[in-house]
């Protein structure tokens, strides 16, 4: 069975500093990742997706995530982040064997900037 | 375009009540997601329709949990009755397909059973 494992409860760190919310998946098949991220008292947001190509995907806020097949990962990075990003993030799978778009959760990470 | 709506926001009932929950996806999105929330841990999928169709409730307690998506646009949940162990959000989502495409989440509705 599928699962997805976000290793952090929490990451606390500092304005304009580095962060990495790591993401392992476990599946036997191919897979389409995600990493949403969740605002106070507001609904999921989507960040970014992986479905096929570039390992590498961006999003426009200065997120990147890299699929990392060999090591069933799918991590999530910022050179530099802002008060403003402090929120719940979720790791997120979907086999390419279903065609049903349903998406296995991580735990979640929550991500607390410090001034 | 308007998002996902759920409605209520907020609602708290004694274990046994029932309770309904409502949704209206983005327009002209065939997909339809509930997912149960509970506090510490990620979304998990109770109940996916395709148009009016179910595609998968395999984690949908059905002995207590219903849901219907009548003529292919809103869509109902309910709970009866509830047990304490039902609190969570429950969070609704829309797509405009399957695998792949991204899903839209509404601001979710808090249950609390006490």
């Amino acid at each position: 069975a599928q699962s997805v494992t976000q290793l952090d409860s929490q990451v606390p760190v500092f304005e304009e500093a580095p962060v990495e919310l790591r993401c392992n998946y476990s599946s036997s098949v191919s897979v389409y990742l995600f990493w949403y991220v969740q605002y106070p008292n507001q609904g999921l947001q989507l960040l970014l997706k992986y479905l096929s190509g570039s390992t590498l995907v961006e999003s426009i806020n200065g997120f990147e995530a890299e699929f990392n097949k060999s090591q069933t990962s799918f991590h999530l990075r910022k050179p530099s982040v802002h008060i403003s990003d402090t929120a719940e993030y979720f790791c997120a799978v979907s086999t390419g064997s279903s065609n049903t778009g349903k998406l296995i959760f991580g735990q979640g990470t929550t991500l607390q900037v410090k001034p | 375009e308007a998002g996902v709506a759920q409605s209520p926001r907020y609602k708290i009932i004694e274990k046994r009540q029932s309770v309904a929950f409502w949704c209206n996806p983005i327009s002209g999105h065939a997909t339809l997601y509930w997912y149960q929330q509970i506090l510490g841990q990620g979304p998990k999928l109770l109940i996916q329709f395709q148009n009016n169709g179910v595609v998968d409730d395999s984690q949908l307690p059905k002995d207590r949990f219903s849901a219907e998506r009548l003529k292919g646009v809103d869509s109902t949940l309910k709970i009866q009755p509830a047990k304490l162990e039902d609190s969570a959000v429950y969070l609704c989502a829309s797509s405009l397909s399957g695998k792949g495409y991204e899903q839209y989440f509404g601001p979710g509705t808090r249950l609390t059973v006490t």
